[in-house]
């Protein structure tokens, strides 16, 4: 059965350091993995994708994430945190091929950067 | 365009009462998504679409139903609804699953409370 794994309930990070949201999957075959932010009373918004290819990805507002096949991991990095980047992130994953499409969601991380 | 969009935004309900969902994309996405988030937990799967009038259940599709008239429009439908329906509620579309197109994006949500 897929599942992802998101380990911390919550990461505080002072304003301006980097900050790692931390994020492991299990899925048959190879993965689509996916990063959303949820802003309070909002939808998630797309942040960053890993498909296949290089292993480290950018995407939406300075974040980047890794992928590590030998860890199933998919961690979500930023260099220097801002106070805005204060939000819900959502690790996602879904296999490869299939046709539903549907994403299998962590329960979220709440990210805390304060001034 | 507007993208997803969801309505009511915010609905109570009695016990017993009945609702629609409303939810629409004008990015002409073959495939949408109904999901509802728990507090604390992650998005879990209702129903999906691959295409006009072709639906199919999700992970939780008990006490509701769908259609898909149009490529738009993906309503959903709670029939006598329950307290353990309250939960906050997300359609999202994409356009395929893969080559690029297997990106989410998801509508601002409906809030549903079932007193």
């Amino acid at each position: 059965a897929q599942s992802v794994a998101q380990p911390e309930d919550q990461v505080n990070v002072a304003e301006g350091n980097p900050l790692t949201v931390k994020c492991t999957y299990s899925v048959s075959g190879n993965p689509y993995l996916f990063w959303y932010v949820q802003y309070p009373n909002r939808g998630l918004q797309f942040l960053l994708k890993y498909i296949t290819g290089d292993n480290l990805v950018k995407g939406s507002y300075g974040f980047e994430a890794e992928f590590n096949k030998s860890q199933t991991s998919f961690h979500l990095k930023k260099p220097s945190a801002l106070v805005s980047d204060s939000a819900l992130y959502f690790c996602a994953v879904r296999a490869y091929g299939g046709s539903q499409g549907n994403l299998i969601f962590g329960k979220g991380t709440k990210l805390s950067v304060k001034p | 365009n507007a993208g997803v969009t969801q309505t009511p935004k915010f609905r109570i309900l009695k016990i017993g009462q009945s609702m629609t969902l409303q939810c629409a994309q004008d990015m002409n996405h073959n495939y949408m998504y109904w999901y509802r988030q728990d507090p604390g937990m992650g998005l879990k799967l209702i129903y999906y679409s691959v295409g006009a009038g072709i639906t199919d259940k999700g992970e939780v599709p008990n006490g509701y139903n769908v259609s898909r008239s149009t490529t738009e429009d993906f309503p959903l439908r709670l029939e006598l609804a329950a307290p353990s329906q309250t939960s906050v509620y997300f359609c999202a579309s994409s356009f395929g699953l893969a080559g690029g197109k297997e990106t989410q994006y998801f509508g601002p949500g409906t809030r549903l409370l079932v007193l």
